[in-house]
């Protein structure tokens, strides 16, 4: 089945604890992107990736890391997480990048305290 | 003006109500556009693309208006089960590979 993964679905964690979100899609797909929702402020892209080993900030990439060392893995990751962090955070990927179907993984609650 | 406005709504409309919504997008040099929904909480799933002769798919009608920039979705003949939020999705254009979601509007079919 095509489909994008996430792990964790839920994570609760401490300020300043690291942790990583991981990403992966089997559907052979160029582009991959992370983006945060909350509330009032709907979807916000935080970096996207072209291709292996091309990365690039969205518009809310201050405290997250990403790396995209094989085409089928995103893994996002903060360093030292804050409780303005705290959101549902989806993967998405596509074939042609902004010009295709986004395909979205189930999305990870965090919460930091 | 904010990249993509959407009414946030919420729309309650009866069962079988035609509902229209429409989607705002400041940047002139966008060219990819899209409608997607969400059900509470769940990750969005495409409803249509929009292209610029508009484009039609059952119950849905989408248009492309490049003068007024703004794109609109029309529902016909609505569905308990089309309650959810749907959000417009622009490139930012310019060579950008990034995507701008609208903050979504919610719509609630009644019986």
């Amino acid at each position: 089945e095509a489909q994008v993964t996430q792990n964790p679905r839920y994570l609760i964690t401490v300020t300043g604890k690291k942790l990583t979100v991981t990403c992966s899609q089997n559907m052979n797909h160029e582009y991959m992107s992370w983006y945060r929702q909350d509330p009032g402020l709907g979807l916000r892209q935080i970096y996207y990736s072209m291709n292996v080993e091309v990365t690039d900030k969205g518009d809310v990439p201050e405290g997250y890391k990403v790396s995209r060392k094989e085409k089928r893995n995103f893994p996002l990751i903060l360093e030292s997480p804050s409780p303005n962090q705290t959101s549902l955070y989806f993967c998405a990927s596509s074939f042609e990048g902004v010009w295709d179907e986004q395909f979205f993984g189930p999305g990870t609650r965090l919460t930091v305290l | 003006r904010k990249e993509v406005e959407q009414d946030p709504g919420p729309f309650n409309v009866p069962e079988g109500a035609t509902v229209a919504f429409n989607c705002t997008y400041s940047n002139s040099a966008s060219q990819s556009f899209f409608w997607y929904r969400q059900d509470c909480r769940k990750e969005p799933k495409l409803l249509m693309s929009v292209y610029s002769s508009g484009n039609e798919d059952g119950r849905f009608t989408a248009q492309l208006n490049r003068a007024s920039q703004y794109i609109s979705l029309l529902i016909r003949d609505s569905k308990l089960s089309d309650s959810a939020t749907y959000l417009c999705v622009v490139n930012k254009g310019g060579g950008s590979e990034k995507l701008v979601f609208g903050k979504g509007t919610k719509l609630t079919v009644n019986p």
